[in-house]
């Protein structure tokens, strides 16, 4: 069955980059999403890529695909403390999406 | 433009009351997806619908749970009994149809505390 691994914590340092990873199962996912939880909020779509697509760049955002070896990354340039929050990776399967357990990124001043 | 509506946004309520929860998807958006988020099992799709039709419903924790869509602008989630393990937050969110998946707009959810 389809399924998404992430690692659950995160601690950078206020300036630098952080990289969250995420490994996917379902080789026909079309495209990969990543969305930011904020606390006592729902789920706020960051950005996606196209299964077809190495890079995004999106401002501050690098996503990273590695089709064959089915892993996801999303870098974040210049880490800010409004960047402290729960970051979700999603395939989308052959019916629905399918979202990862979350990483919790700690931005430390 | 309006995002995904939800309410209430807090529900406390005790031990075998009926809950209802509602859910105002965005505006020409086709599919509608209810999710439950706990702690312990993290994000879980329990139904959706397209076009207002629940199309996949094996997520549904047990007969207690029920969702209807009555039209396209409007879903309810309903538990009847509600018992303290139904404590979590419940996300509404919808999406177009278009190549592959399109991205899903979540609403900021309802807290149900069950007592």
């Amino acid at each position: 069955g389809e399924d998404v691994e992430q690692s659950l914590f995160l601690s950078v340092r206020e300036g630098d980059s952080s990289v969250i990873n995420c490994t996917y199962t379902d080789s026909s996912s079309t495209y990969l999403y990543w969305y930011k939880q904020e606390p006592g909020a729902g789920l706020q779509l960051l950005t996606y890529i196209f299964s077809n697509m190495d890079m995004k760049q999106d401002q501050r955002l690098t996503v990273l695909l590695n089709k064959k070896d089915k892993h996801l990354s999303l870098r974040i340039a210049d880490t800010q403390t409004g960047d402290s929050a729960i970051y979700f990776c999603a395939e989308n399967g052959d019916r629905q999406l399918t979202f990862g357990s979350g990483t919790q990124l700690t931005v430390l001043p | 433009d309006a995002g995904v509506i939800q309410s209430p946004r807090h529900e406390v309520t005790e031990m075998g009351q009926e809950v209802t929860l509602r859910c105002k998807p965005i505006s020409g958006h086709d599919y509608l997806f209810w999710y439950r988020q706990t702690m312990m099992r993290g994000l879980e799709l329990l139904i959706y619908f397209n076009n207002n039709v629940p199309i996949d419903d094996s997520g549904m924790p047990e007969d207690r749970f029920s969702a209807k869509m009555p039209n396209a602008s409007f879903s309810t989630l309903k538990i009847q009994p509600s018992e303290p393990r139904d404590s979590a937050v419940y996300f509404c969110a919808s999406s177009r149809r278009g190549v592959g998946w399109q991205p899903q707009h979540f609403g900021d959810g309802t807290r149900l505390s069950i007592l």
